[in-house]
C-alpha cells in the first residue's frame, strides 16, 4: 500500500525556475527521504530529514517536514535541463527496519 | 554509480517459469533491500534483509523468496511467474539495520513475463 501522495503529479518548468513538490503521509513516521529517478533507472538518494527536524538543505535542494500536517516538500531552486526525472518520498517507519514506502513520485521536466 | 550491482538487466520468460534475480550491496553495506515497480503498483517495498537475516517484510507474494548469503550478496527467486509480475525490481543497500543515511539502489533487472 501506499503511504505517500504526491503533488503534482507532473510538473513542467523553464530553466531557472524553483521546482516546488509536496508529499502527504498517513501514519507516524522516523525520517523521510527523498529520491530521484531518471528514465526508468535506478533511485538516487537526495536528502533525508528526520522527524524531529522541521527544514534541511543540500545544495539546491530545500526539504520540510511538518509532522502536524503529516507533509512535506521539496523545493529545487534555479532548476537545470537536467534536473529533469521523477522525484519520490518515502517514509522509514519506526520498529520496521529499513523499509521505505514510497509515493507515486511527481515527473518534473525542465525545459531549457 | 552507486556501487550497487544487479544482475541479469533483462529477463524474458514465459508464465509458469521460474528466476533468479541477483544483488550485489555495496562494499561494506550489511542491509540488502529488495522493491518491485510497476505502473500500477509504483514502488513496493518488498523485503530486507540485514546481515543474512531477513529484518522486515513487506507485500511479498508467497511465490517470491529471497535469501541473503554469507558475502552479502542477496538473492531474489520468483516462482510459478504471471503477467502481472512484469516489472522492474531493484535491490538497494546502507550500512545499518535501519535508514540513518538514505538507500543505495542498483539499477534494476527488468523482467517481463509473457
Amino acid at each position: 500500500s501506499q503511504q505517500g501522495e504526491e503533488d503534482p503529479q507532473a510538473l513542467s518548468i523553464q530553466e531557472g525556475e524553483n521546482a516546488t513538490m509536496n508529499c502527504s503521509y498517513k501514519t507516524s513516521i522516523n525520517n523521510l527521504q527523498w529520491y530521484r529517478q531518471n528514465s526508468g533507472r535506478g533511485l538516487v538518494h537526495l536528502i533525508l530529514i528526520r522527524s524531529n527536524e522541521r527544514e534541511k538543505h543540500s545544495g539546491r535542494l530545500r526539504v520540510t517536514l511538518d509532522t502536524s500536517k503529516k507533509s512535506s516538500s521539496l523545493l529545487i531552486t534555479a532548476s537545470r535541463a537536467a534536473d529533469t526525472a521523477s522525484y519520490f518520498c518515502a517514509t522509514g517507519l519506526y520498529n520496521q527496519g529499513g523499509k521505505l514506502i514510497f509515493g507515486q513520485g511527481t515527473e518534473l521536466s525542465v525545459k531549457p | 554509480d552507486s556501487g550497487v550491482t544487479q544482475t541479469p538487466k533483462h529477463l524474458i520468460t514465459a508464465t509458469g517459469q521460474r528466476v533468479t534475480l541477483r544483488c550485489s550491496p555495496r562494499s561494506g553495506d550489511l542491509s540488502v533491500y529488495w522493491y518491485q515497480q510497476s505502473l500500477d503498483q509504483g514502488l513496493q517495498f518488498l523485503i530486507q534483509y540485514y546481515n543474512g537475516e531477513e529484518r522486515a517484510k513487506g507485500n511479498i507474494l508467497e511465490r517470491f523468496s529471497a535469501q541473503q548469503f554469507p558475502d552479502l550478496h542477496s538473492e531474489l527467486n520468483l516462482s510459478s511467474l504471471e503477467l502481472g509480475d512484469s516489472a522492474l525490481y531493484f535491490c538497494a543497500s546502507s550500512a545499518e539495520e535501519w535508514n540513518i543515511v538514505g538507500q543505495f539502489f542498483g539499477p534494476g533487472t527488468r523482467l517481463t513475463v509473457l
